[in-house]
């Protein structure tokens, strides 16, 4: 496979459930990114990684916890999420955590929180 | 605090026109700006990288000016075909990420 998977494509989980998504590379990147995109509403980064340490948290809420154990692999687990967090997550890499490189997107995971 | 407006927020025009899509910057010291193409329920699919040196990015019938002095960019689509029919979104740096702006819902009908 090239360029940034993801999966699983769709999601509908519980309240209660525990779940994660998983975001891979193939372009030898060494940043990558998590972005939340609800209805009606930009673009909203979550998380970034460079070389493997995290760089950002844009004051997401703890039910949220990102893994980046190597520069191909992000996984973004979830916990006891509200409804409110219905939404389309996209993962992107780039080279490196500079908007002087291209970010490359994933198809994303429509998730439902029910 | 970098804010990005895009203007109209939809579109909808016959197969085979030319159309202008507009994005605004509030703040005007980048030295890039991306151009990206969304279809429903996908991912995001670059489609320019527009450096400020630049000022302009062709690519096909896609033309893409930048002009950091007024906060503005233009993505210009030549001969528009149903299959352009998608949301477009502009990112504009800030720091070391990119703020994204709420995007153009465009439709070519045939």
């Amino acid at each position: 496979e090239t360029g940034v998977t993801q999966t699983p494509r769709h999601l509908v989980m519980g309240m209660t459930n525990k779940k994660s998504l998983k975001c891979e590379q193939h372009l030898g990147h060494n940043a990558m990114y998590w972005y939340k995109q609800s209805a009606k509403k930009p673009l909203e980064l979550m998380f970034v990684y460079n070389f493997k340490e995290q760089t950002e948290n844009n004051s997401v809420p703890s039910r949220f916890s990102p893994e980046c154990p190597n520069s191909s692999h992000l996984f973004l687990h979830l916990h006891t999420l509200q409804p409110e967090d219905s939404a389309l997550y996209l993962c992107a890499s780039s080279q490196e955590q500079s908007p002087s490189y291209e970010q490359y997107f994933g198809p994303g995971t429509r998730l439902t929180v029910t | 605090k970098q804010e990005v407006t895009q203007i109209p927020a939809a579109l909808s025009v016959p197969e085979g026109e030319n159309l202008v899509l507009n994005c605004s910057f509030t703040d005007s010291a980048i030295y890039n700006l991306q151009w990206f193409r969304q279809d429903p329920g996908k991912g995001l699919t670059s489609l320019l990288l527009i450096q400020s040196s630049q000022r302009e990015q062709t690519s096909g019938r896609l033309n893409a000016s930048l002009d950091k002095s007024s906060g503005r960019s233009t993505l210009y689509i030549a001969a528009s075909q149903p299959g352009d029919s998608a949301t477009y979104l502009c990112a504009v740096p800030y720091g070391q990420n990119f703020v994204f702006g709420p995007g153009t819902r465009l439709s070519v009908l045939p």
